[in-house]
């Protein structure tokens, strides 16, 4: 039972580059959420899914997209990454008393 | 809307000596509440969680936590530290917005555990 899985761990962008971090579970979940971690700041909601197709934005939506097709999977894309967005990003499923994390990808911007 | 302050963003113990670490919150209903722990380069794990239950809530690893309303507090100890519970502890509060429950997340409190 795998949980929620996130791929990649580690990635470097340049400024302007594009790419999508993954996030999986197998919970069978409704809701799933992205995070963002950044130092003295505790974890900041991005977006968020409250099942497949529906999608809205959390309390730092800007320069990010999200899409809900399937229950299993919530991509994080970023469509043209800044260093402000140099970040640990966490992705969450489920709600209630048990929201499940990812273990998170260091995402760094140069 | 909902929020909660981590008094302390570091705190240092010896090994075998107690745990603090203080949480409070800001609620206009009763809340849920949950403590993690992030270990270096690690994810985060669920510690253990206050749902309106007992106000005495017990956790994995040896922690608990009390939910005293009139202080609007919630918070996390431990009787004996351990050098393995070095790690950063964040304090949530669950806010319900448009039926999705959001997390709201402290800044958190880094334990240093020394020998």
């Amino acid at each position: 039972n795998a949980g929620v899985t996130q791929t990649p761990k580690f990635q470097v962008l340049k400024t302007g580059q594009s790419m999508t971090l993954q996030c999986a579970q197998d919970m069978n979940h409704e809701y799933m959420s992205w995070y963002r971690q950044d130092p003295g700041m505790g974890l900041r909601l991005i977006h968020y899914s409250v099942g497949a197709g529906i999608t809205d934005q959390g309390e730092v939506p800007n320069g990010y997209n999200v899409s809900r097709s399937t229950t299993e999977d919530f991509p994080l894309r970023l469509l043209s990454a800044a260093p402000s967005q140099t970040s640990v990003y966490f992705c969450a499923a489920g709600q209630g008393t048990t929201p499940a994390f990812g273990s998170g990808t260091r995402l760094t911007v140069v | 809307a909902q929020s909660v302050t981590q008094l302390d963003s570091h705190v240092s113990v010896s090994e075998g000596t107690p745990v603090l670490l203080r949480c409070n919150y800001s609620s206009s209903y009763s809340p849920s509440l949950f403590w993690y722990v992030q270990h270096p380069n690690k994810g985060l794990q669920l510690l253990l969680k206050y749902t309106s239950a007992a106000t005495l809530v017990k956790g994995i690893n040896g922690f608990e936590a009390e939910f005293k309303k009139s202080e609007t507090s919630f918070h996390l100890t431990k009787p004996s530290a351990h050098m393995s519970d070095a790690a950063e502890y964040f304090c949530v509060v669950s806010e319900w917005n448009t039926g999705f429950q959001k997390l709201v997340f402290g800044t958190g409190t880094r334990l240093l555990v020394s020998p």
